[in-house]
Order: C-alpha cells, then structure tokens, then sequence
C-alpha cells in the first residue's frame, strides 16, 4: 500500500461547480497535512495547511479524519484559474525532516 | 525576495555521461531538499539537508547519485553515468529550519533528459 494515495482523476467539473478530493495515508503516527498545488510544468506551492479542526481558505476547504486516515479538499465556486494537479502531503513519522507526496489529483474546470 | 533557483532550467545528455544540477536556496533557509518527479508522477524525496547536519540521503536511488550542499547554502546533485530511467524532472526546495510541519518552497526544477 502507498503510504499516501490518491485518485489521479481527472475531475472535470463546470465553472462555479463544488467539487472534493479525498486523500488516504498510512500511517497513523502522521502528525502534518498539507495541499500543495501544481500547474502544469510548474513547481508545487502550498496551497494550504489542514489543521485536526479543519480550516478553510476562502472557496477552499481541508479536513483530517484521524479515525480514517484521510484528508479531504473541497474547492466551492470552481474558477477556470483553479485546473491544476493538487498534491497531498503527509509528514514521515519514521522521519523528522521528511514528507510524503501524493501522485497527485488533476483538476479541469471548463467554462 | 529572491525565490529558489535551479540551473539549469533544461539538461540534455547522452546515457552514460555525468551531470550536475544546482540550486540556490532562499536566502537564510537552513533546510534544503531535493527530489525527483517523474512524468505523471509524484514527488520522489531523494536528499535533505539541514544546516551542519549529517544529510539524510535515505531517498537517493542508488549510488551514482550525490549531493552536496558547501557553506550552507548552494547545493549540487550530480549523478554519474546518467541512465534513461533518470530522465525526470528534478526539483529543489527549501525551508526555513527543515520541521515537517513548514512551507517547502520550490524552485523552477531542471528537466533531465538522456538519451
């Protein structure tokens, strides 16, 4: 089993549409969450942070379910601006440095 | 101010040759990584360094890859005897002091190409 998996999608969604990606990890010691976004041909940006209590961003939205071991990012009001890959990152508990990249999932919003 | 840098931007080599890829950290960050992504792929951890600190090299492929990183700041990866499978995207980043739970701030990466 990966130790962070995701569905590559594509997710293919209209503009203004609410779209989520779940993303599942291993290990249960992980203690770091992350969404990182990459445009294509682009280096990865974190896009944010995911908090036990969940977080939002304005459209953006994480959430930890700990008993699970997944990580969730629901984006609302889709805009064109939002087609990327958004990668999951999780912390190596074996690790004090170290963190985990999803294969990532792929966004398209069309118009 | 000043991001991450990596030259160069592209590589282009014949299998078999060396090459070296650099990266130029944020100014001040103490923890520098590399790693590798391949097509559709996912980032692969190949190195971590983090101020005068043994590097943690758990992630390099295998023994034609190093690095190293002088002074603190600049670091080199090379790998020798460049083989197809170690055509990829390779990307640098930094953080500030190198927790789990910082922003890693990317550079452009190096598109490696062998023949």
């Amino acid at each position: 089993r990966k130790e962070v998996e995701q569905d590559p999608g594509p997710f293919n969604v209209p503009e203004g549409a609410t779209v989520a990606f779940n993303c599942t990890y291993s290990n249960s010691a992980s203690q770091s969450f992350f969404w990182y976004r990459q445009d294509c041909r682009k280096e990865p940006k974190l896009l944010m942070s995911v908090y036990s209590s969940g977080n939002e961003d304005g459209r953006f939205t994480a959430q930890l379910n700990r008993a699970s071991q997944y990580i969730s990012l629901l984006i609302r009001d889709s805009k064109l601006s939002d087609s990327a890959t958004y990668l999951c990152v999780v912390n190596s508990p074996s690790s004090a440095s170290k963190i985990i990249f999803g294969s990532g999932t792929r966004l398209s919003i069309r118009p | 101010g000043a991001g991450v840098s990596q030259s160069p931007s592209n590589k282009v080599t014949e299998k078999g040759k060396d090459v070296e890829l650099r990266c130029d950290p944020i100014s001040g960050h103490t923890a520098l990584y590399w790693y590798r992504q391949s097509l559709g792929q996912g980032l692969e951890f190949l190195i971590y360094f983090q101020g005068n600190s043994a590097p943690d090299k758990s992630g390099l492929p295998s023994d034609r890859f190093s690095a190293e990183r002088t002074g603190g700041s600049v670091s080199t990866l090379t790998i020798q005897r460049t083989q197809q499978e170690d055509s990829a995207v390779y990307l640098c980043a930094s953080s500030l002091v190198g927790g789990t739970w910082e922003t890693q701030y990317f550079g452009p990466g190096t598109r490696l190409l062998v023949l």
